[in-house]
């Protein structure tokens, strides 16, 4: 069964270096999420990808923040220089349309430590 | 603020018990309703979803969406220890081409064998 990726697993990093987040969405999908859910707390959104430009990001989803599709597979979240609060598991979605009627598949997540 | 709630349990119902899970939403545009089950460190799984009033079915779990009360609920018949998780209501967020999911805080549900 067809299934978003994500790499790696578990990122530790320090205080205000960089880290890039990357996913490989389902195959025939063609919208790309990013949600993160801080340990005890929800799964919130960050922000939607289409057709190679943001469609939609949340107050999260600041100038420390960037998404990138590279290449045809890959979909990237770089985080610029990275601060304690960014700890958290960070998930990858993608689906087939967009819009309210859409079903999100997720990767299995990154673990983001900042230490 | 679009807000989504759910009761964090735990609520805990003994194997083969029906399990009822309720979210309530604040957004009167909403038209579609997922359930996600997520277990303790993994990612959500997407289990159902219900875009009209009245009860879905799909093997063991049944959702139900009342649109004038602003409630959907999952019910989990004969449940199994297995079906011990966090489950995870999300409301799309209304508005033409708006595509982020708006997720409650999740209930905690633990079948005892």
């Amino acid at each position: 069964e067809p299934e978003v990726t994500q790499t790696p697993s578990h990122q530790v990093t320090q205080m205000g270096q960089e880290v890039i987040l990357r996913c490989v969405p389902i195959s025939n999908h063609l919208y790309f999420y990013w949600y993160r859910q801080i340990l005890g707390q929800k799964v919130e959104f960050l922000v939607s990808f289409y057709n190679n430009e943001i469609s939609e990001k949340s107050e999260i989803f600041d100038d420390q923040f960037s998404v990138e599709r590279p290449d045809g597979s890959n979909f990237t979240l770089k985080i610029r220089s990275t601060k304690l609060e960014d700890s958290a598991m960070y998930f990858c979605a993608s689906s087939v349309t967009g819009g309210g009627f859409t079903e999100a598949f997720f990767g299995q997540g990154t673990r983001l430590t900042v230490v | 603020q679009k807000e989504v709630e759910q009761n964090s349990g735990p609520l805990s119902v003994p194997e083969g018990a029906i399990a009822s899970l309720n979210c309530t939403y604040s957004d009167r545009g909403s038209q579609s309703f997922f359930w996600y089950r997520q277990y303790s460190g993994k990612s959500p799984e997407l289990i159902m979803f219900i875009y009209s009033n009245g009860d879905k079915e799909d093997g063991r779990f049944t959702a139900q969406l009342n649109k004038a009360s602003q409630y959907v609920s999952l019910l989990i018949r004969d449940s199994q220890p297995s079906d011990s998780a966090t489950y995870l209501c999300a409301v799309p967020r209304s508005g033409a081409g708006s595509y982020q999911l708006t997720f409650g805080k999740g209930t905690k549900l633990s079948v005892i064998p």
